[in-house]
């Protein structure tokens, strides 16, 4: 199985910030690295596919990058309703596996 | 507009059953792969199964927990998919989310989410 790990589980900044998560994979894949948020007691949303390409309608506020087993999301300007936790997830291989989350306050 | 609208949750003993059902609108469902995802109260996500479309072999996988005891299926004249779950543990107990996608395009629609509680 594919493992991943992302840091940090928790980050606090303001708004204007810019913000940078990390996801790790414990092997090589080309790319199927997906990026979600999920707000309070909501189901999750995709907001970044294939590592770096922007699901419809996600503000271009978010970024994705990184190859490989390294990969980022950034979030360049934070905004109060950017306060949610956020998982990486890849879908290179069965079973598909998602990062621990990292939650993200204003 | 895509929806998924799953519906067959609630309260169940151990060693009971549940189906779930996952009626899907918006898209043309017999070329999507359709999941199911769980997460229970206060972790992560955790992927349950795949079940690929008709168009490409209808493959199914599994995580491992649930290997066995749970049946993934999907009726394409209903656009609908399903979940048969038996043999029901307390570590069953979760939200369960239908999703589309997988592969290179991520997961791209989910469900609302039913929640599942196995609990005497």
């Amino acid at each position: 199985d594919i493992q991943m790990t992302q840091s940090p589980s928790s980050l606090s900044a303001s708004v204007g910030d810019r913000v940078t998560i990390t996801c790790r994979a414990s092997q090589s894949f080309n790319n199927y690295l997906n990026w979600y948020q999920q707000k309070s007691g909501k189901a999750p949303e995709l907001l970044i596919y294939g590592a770096s390409s922007l699901h419809s309608g996600v503000p271009s506020r978010f970024s994705g990058s990184g190859s490989g087993t390294d990969f980022t999301l950034t979030i360049s300007s934070l905004q109060p309703e950017d306060a949610a936790t956020y998982f990486c997830q890849q879908t290179y291989s069965t079973p598909l596996t998602f990062g621990g989350g990292t939650k993200v306050e204003i | 507009e895509v929806q998924l609208v799953e519906s067959g949750g609630g309260l169940v003993k151990p060693g009971g059953s549940l189906r779930l059902s996952c009626a899907a609108s918006g898209f043309i469902f017999t070329n999507a792969w359709m999941n199911w995802v769980r997460q229970a109260p206060g972790m992560d996500l955790e992927w349950v199964a795949l079940i690929k479309s008709t168009a490409v072999g209808g493959t199914i996988d599994y995580a491992a927990p649930v290997k066995g005891r749970f049946t993934i299926s999907r009726d394409d004249s209903k656009n609908t998919v399903f979940l048969q779950m038996n043999s029901l543990k307390s570590e069953d107990t979760a939200v369960y989310y239908c999703t589309t996608g997988g592969g290179t395009f991520g997961l791209d629609y989910w469900g609302q989410g039913i929640q599942v509680t196995v609990s005497s």
